[in-house]
Order: structure tokens, then C-alpha cells, then sequence
């Protein structure tokens, strides 16, 4: 089955400063790659996503860049904001039935 | 629009007891699935499915069961509870479509396994 492996586990960096997070995957056959953010006491919403035929998707001050013949993906917030601080997961799916395979999370803090 | 709601939000079992978490999404998606989230290993899947009266394994099925008798519901049920099945449990749903789509969490269930 897929493996995801996410990178780092924690991050800080100061408001204003840019974050990035890695993820590879081991299934060729996945094809739709989202990032959730997961806020304390809540459940995890996408802030973004990017499927195998695109390399590279930017909304606002969130990016994300894929390589599909690396298998690997990355997040990368600019500007960061306190606001930002939140655990994040990249997750991959095959196209076999919306099934996700997450990373084990990043926790980002953002310091004012 | 109430989206993915989860019934309960916390809950403490004995080992032994059984229980049900309830999870019902109003958006009319097909698919449904239910994740468990414990710490340093991000969310595991352990059953999810397809459309009515169609379940599947996860990663992590053991110990678990389902069942989708509509559209709109997706229990997981414990049948004896035991202290590795402590966790955090979110249900998730998503729609079926050419490729794949967004998938919405709840809010999560706490459960403690004493």
C-alpha cells in the first residue's frame, strides 16, 4: 500500500518568514495529493491540493510544488502569520475510491 | 448546512465494553471513511465506503466494523473495547467523481479505553 512520509516533524519560524514541508510517496498510482490543516480541537480541513498532471498550484501565500518522478510534494506558506500555526498533513490518494494516506504531521508555530 | 457531524465528542469505555460512534454527512456524498488520529502518526484509515451497502478495509480494520445502510450514515462500531483503541476518531466524507475530490472531516470523537 501507499507510504507517506512528512518532514519536519516541528517547525518554528518567525511572522513574516516563509515555511515549507515535505512529503514523499511510494504509489505511482496515486494521483491527487491535498494538504490539511488541523487546528486544536478540530478536524482537519484542506487548504490547498494538486493532482499528478500538475506540477505546481499556488493560492494567496500557500504553494505547493510536485514531482511526480521524485515522488515527493511540498507545502509552502509565505508571509506567515500567527494565524498559521496549526498542524499540517500532506496526504496522497490513488484513485481507487477517495481512500487517503497521510503523513504524520507537521506542527507549525508561528512567532510573533 | 451542517456538513460532517460526529456524535459523541467524547466518550471513556471500560476494557470489554462495546460502543458505537455515529457519524452522518447531509452533503449526499458516496464516499464515507473513518479515520483513527493518534500521536506521531498522523490519521490511519480503518474502513471506508464506496456507497450504500458497500464497506471496505483499511489499514488498521482490527478490533473495528461498519456498516452504510444509507447515503447519508456511516457507524463504527467496537465491539470489546481495549485500551489500544484509545484514540481520537474522525469520520470523513467526500463525492464520487471522475477524479478524486475534497474529502470533509468531523469534528472528531475522544476515546478513552480504560
Amino acid at each position: 500500500g501507499e507510504n507517506v512520509e512528512q518532514h519536519p516533524s516541528t517547525l518554528s519560524v518567525q511572522e513574516g518568514d516563509s515555511a515549507v514541508i515535505k512529503c514523499t510517496y511510494s504509489d505511482s498510482a496515486s494521483n491527487y495529493f491535498p494538504w490539511y490543516k488541523q487546528e486544536l480541537g478540530k478536524g482537519p480541513q484542506l487548504i490547498i491540493d494538486i493532482r499528478s498532471n500538475v506540477g505546481e498550484k499556488k493560492d494567496q501565500r500557500i504553494a505547493v510544488t510536485l514531482n511526480k518522478t521524485a515522488k515527493h510534494f511540498s507545502l509552502h506558506i509565505t508571509e506567515t502569520q500567527p494565524e498559521d500555526s496549526a498542524v499540517y498533513f500532506c496526504a496522497a490518494s490513488p484513485n481507487t475510491g477517495n481512500q487517503f494516506y497521510f503523513g504524520t504531521g507537521t506542527s507549525l508555530t508561528v512567532i510573533p | 448546512n451542517a456538513g460532517v457531524t460526529q456524535t459523541p465528542k467524547f466518550q471513556v469505555l471500560k476494557t470489554g465494553q462495546s460502543m458505537t460512534l455515529q457519524c452522518a454527512q447531509d452533503m449526499n456524498h458516496e464516499y464515507m471513511s473513518w479515520y483513527r488520529q493518534d500521536p506521531g502518526m498522523g490519521l490511519r484509515l480503518i474502513h471506508y465506503s464506496v456507497g450504500a451497502g458497500i464497506t471496505d478495509q483499511g489499514e488498521v480494520p482490527n478490533g473495528y466494523n461498519v456498516s452504510r445502510s444509507t447515503t447519508e450514515d456511516f457507524p463504527l462500531r467496537l465491539l470489546s473495547a481495549a485500551p489500544s483503541q484509545t484514540s481520537v476518531y474522525f469520520c470523513a466524507s467526500s463525492s464520487q467523481g471522475a477524479v478524486n475530490t475534497e474529502a470533509f472531516f468531523g469534528q472528531g470523537t475522544r476515546l478513552t479505553v480504560v
